[in-house]
């Protein structure tokens, strides 16, 4: 089957690092993405990895091990609007759908 | 940026009705795009995936004769839940894939539909 693990909750306070880790077991693997979504919203679009390594955009990164079928998603200098869902989901084929993890809660606290 | 819409946001209806749900990429092209259902608290599941001109491709588990998929054109997907039950009420979300591009996928703002 296909599985994608990831913790189901956080907690932080503001101007903290959390990192949220992922790991998969999927017939194939073409790229990890990372979504946020907050209560009644639907899923935001934060990072993508096809490739090893860092992906940084502004204070959210994304890392990738393929030989290890494991990734993470790096917060840094949390705000309280950072409290949300996060969701890893994995595409094993181009242009195939997204296999979804279970997600993670992230509560951020002054 | 990418934007995708759907419509409506919000439905309820009684048991039995059929409810329609639109999915639109309002700029730019998507040849695939992808329906999910959310229950409360849980994570997305995928439903099938639509691809323009052809006929939808249904997972498993998930009952083609009462969840009509049509994707008639580049911009447009529709979800039709037909003879809706309680048990149908959940958080649908389309995603659209743009036309040979990149393979990042833009998900609409979701629809609630509530079956009483």
């Amino acid at each position: 089957g296909q599985s994608l693990e990831q913790p189901s909750e956080v907690t932080a306070v503001e101007g903290a690092i959390v990192q949220i880790n992922c790991t998969y077991q999927t017939s194939g693997f073409y790229g990890l993405s990372w979504y946020q979504q907050h209560d009644g919203g639907a899923p935001t679009f934060l990072s993508y990895n096809a490739l090893d390594g860092l992906e940084e955009t502004g204070r959210f990164s994304s890392f990738l091990s393929r030989s290890d079928s494991y990734g993470y998603l790096l917060l840094q200098e949390l705000q309280m609007k950072d409290s949300a869902s996060y969701f890893c989901a994995v595409t094993n084929q181009a242009g195939t759908a997204l296999i979804f993890g279970k997600g993670t809660t992230l509560s951020v606290s002054s | 940026g990418a934007v995708v819409s759907q419509h409506p946001s919000r439905v309820i209806c009684k048991s039995g009705t059929s409810v329609k749900i639109e999915c639109r990429s309002l700029d730019f092209q998507a040849t695939t795009m992808f329906w999910y259902r959310q229950f409360p608290k849980q994570s997305l599941m995928l439903m099938a995936t639509s691809n323009e001109g052809s006929k939808a491709t249904y997972e498993q588990g998930v009952e083609k004769d009462k969840f009509l998929i049509n994707h008639a054109s580049l911009t447009l997907s529709t979800l039709t839940v037909t003879s809706a039950h309680p048990e149908d009420s959940s958080f649908y979300i389309c995603s659209a894939r743009p036309s040979g591009g990149t393979d990042t996928q833009y998900f609409g703002p979701g629809t609630r539909l509530t079956v009483l």
